[in-house]
């Protein structure tokens, strides 16, 4: 019945190895997001699909690179991890199309420790 | 250029008492803005959002916020908290209705004691 639902909830990893985050979205619709929040609980947009199309990509590292197979999935893949990485990583979906825009759906995020 | 201030990092009320969490915006367009609830471990709920139809909007949960373009203030109320309400506030600003790219303030953290 989850909305938004990601995969790991938790993930701790060392420097330098790669990880994936993973999001999917059974809602039907068509605009992605992901959504970096620092311990500081600040939130900032990072990357956002519109049917498979990225179309915001903020100023992230390009060790990040999102991928979306289809319009229900929108994955971040993550290499050379570092310690500023560490945060929780939100996926957030919503409708966008024919001019209808419907609230965004967020997903209860990913804790992500790079020790 | 868009951003928001949230005035104040943490607010403590008693149950049944008013709510006001602040929260100020700079736009150099119309700004669409909202206001997001989080409660722990979960991700982020919308609990309004002003898309310049009315000035004072009504949410979920008994909250209600009114935009004040002479104040560019954008301040979110609850006549009376409950326990419930303790969580994350935080209020963003867009460039459209959609809330694309929203651009988030810091958070507010509200207490609410019995």
């Amino acid at each position: 019945d989850t909305a938004v639902s990601q995969t790991p909830k938790y993930l701790v990893t060392q420097m330098g190895n790669d990880k994936s985050i993973k999001c999917e979205q059974n809602l039907g619709h068509d605009t992605m997001y992901w959504y970096k929040q620092d311990s500081k609980k600040f939130l900032k947009i990072m990357f956002s699909y519109n049917n498979k199309e990225l179309i915001i990509n903020e100023t992230v590292p390009n060790r990040f690179s999102p991928k979306s197979p289809d319009k229900a999935h929108l994955n971040l893949h993550i290499n050379s991890l570092e310690l500023g990485d560490s945060a929780v990583y939100f996926c957030a979906s919503q409708y966008r199309d024919k001019g209808y825009n419907s609230p965004l759906h967020f997903g209860n995020g990913t804790r992500l420790t790079v020790t | 250029a868009q951003s928001v201030t949230q005035l104040g990092s943490h607010v403590s009320v008693s149950e049944g008492a008013l709510v006001l969490l602040r929260c100020n915006y700079s736009s150099s367009v119309p700004p669409y803005l909202f206001w997001y609830v989080q409660y722990p471990n979960q991700g982020l709920q919308l609990l309004l959002k002003y898309t310049s139809a009315a000035t004072l909007v009504k949410g979920i949960n008994g909250f209600e916020a009114e935009f004040k373009k002479s104040e560019t203030s954008f301040h979110l109320t609850k006549p009376s908290a409950h326990m419930s309400d303790a969580a994350e506030y935080f209020c963003a600003v867009s460039v459209d209705q959609a809330g694309t790219a929203l651009i988030f303030g810091k958070g507010t953290t509200l207490s609410v004691s019995s």
